[in-house]
């Protein structure tokens, strides 16, 4: 399966964009990269996913760089309620869905 | 949909006992994800299904684990005998085929305790 790379951890002061970077360089043709977040005990909540494009839905953005090989998730407005834990994730038809250690944010007054 | 459903909860039980997790899967899913999530380990892919098959059990730490599907829409994962070193939060989460790249979807979990 194709690993990826996030920072253990990130702050961002509340109302600023919140930009959470991830490198996956091993990623094959068909996987897309997957966020998902964990606010304290909860269950992983799906953020967005994308294959090359970039994605935007209510929740945030995806950029994903021309080669594929490293992404970046930004809410663009954090608030207090964005504290969690960000997985990104690489995953296809022909892998698991599996989570690293993910970035944990801290979203502050 | 209510979305995914584990019960219970929580779970205290002693070592050497049976427990059983339970989890129903969002309608019209056919893909089935068990995880365990624990400080030290994070959250770990036991097992998953597909059209009530298990795929890849790889993940499922020794034979005292087990999982089933007995019909489309509900699963369980039992752990005969329990130990302490079970103690965990287990996640069950369900998905459209993976061929149509959708997202997972988690339930709430159910916190074991083995004492």
């Amino acid at each position: 399966d194709a690993k990826t790379t996030q920072p253990p951890s990130m702050d961002c002061a509340e109302g600023r964009a919140a930009n959470l970077p991830c490198n996956h360089s091993t990623i094959s043709g068909n996987e897309y990269v997957y966020w998902y977040r964990q606010i304290h005990s909860q269950g992983p909540q799906y953020i967005i996913h994308g294959l090359k494009n970039n994605e935007t839905n209510e929740m945030a953005s995806l950029i994903i760089t021309e080669d594929r090989k490293s992404s970046t998730l930004i809410l663009p407005h954090a608030t207090l309620r964005d504290t969690a834990v960000y997985y990104c994730i690489v995953y296809g038809t022909a892998s698991k869905l599996t989570f690293g250690t993910g970035t944990r944010l801290q979203v502050t007054l | 949909d209510a979305g995914v459903i584990q019960s219970p909860r929580h779970e205290v039980t002693e070592m050497g006992q049976e427990v059983t997790l339970r989890c129903k899967l969002i309608s019209g899913h056919n893909s089935l994800f068990w995880y365990r999530q624990t400080m030290m380990r994070g959250l770990e892919l036991l097992i998953y299904f597909n059209n009530n098959v298990p795929i890849d059990d790889s993940g499922m730490p020794e034979d005292r684990f087990s999982a089933k599907m007995p019909n489309a829409s509900f699963s369980t994962l039992k752990i005969q005998p329990s130990e302490p070193r079970d103690s965990a939060v287990y996640f069950c989460a369900s998905s459209l085929p993976k061929a149509l790249n959708t997202e997972a979807f988690f339930g709430q979990g159910t916190r074991l305790t083995v004492v």
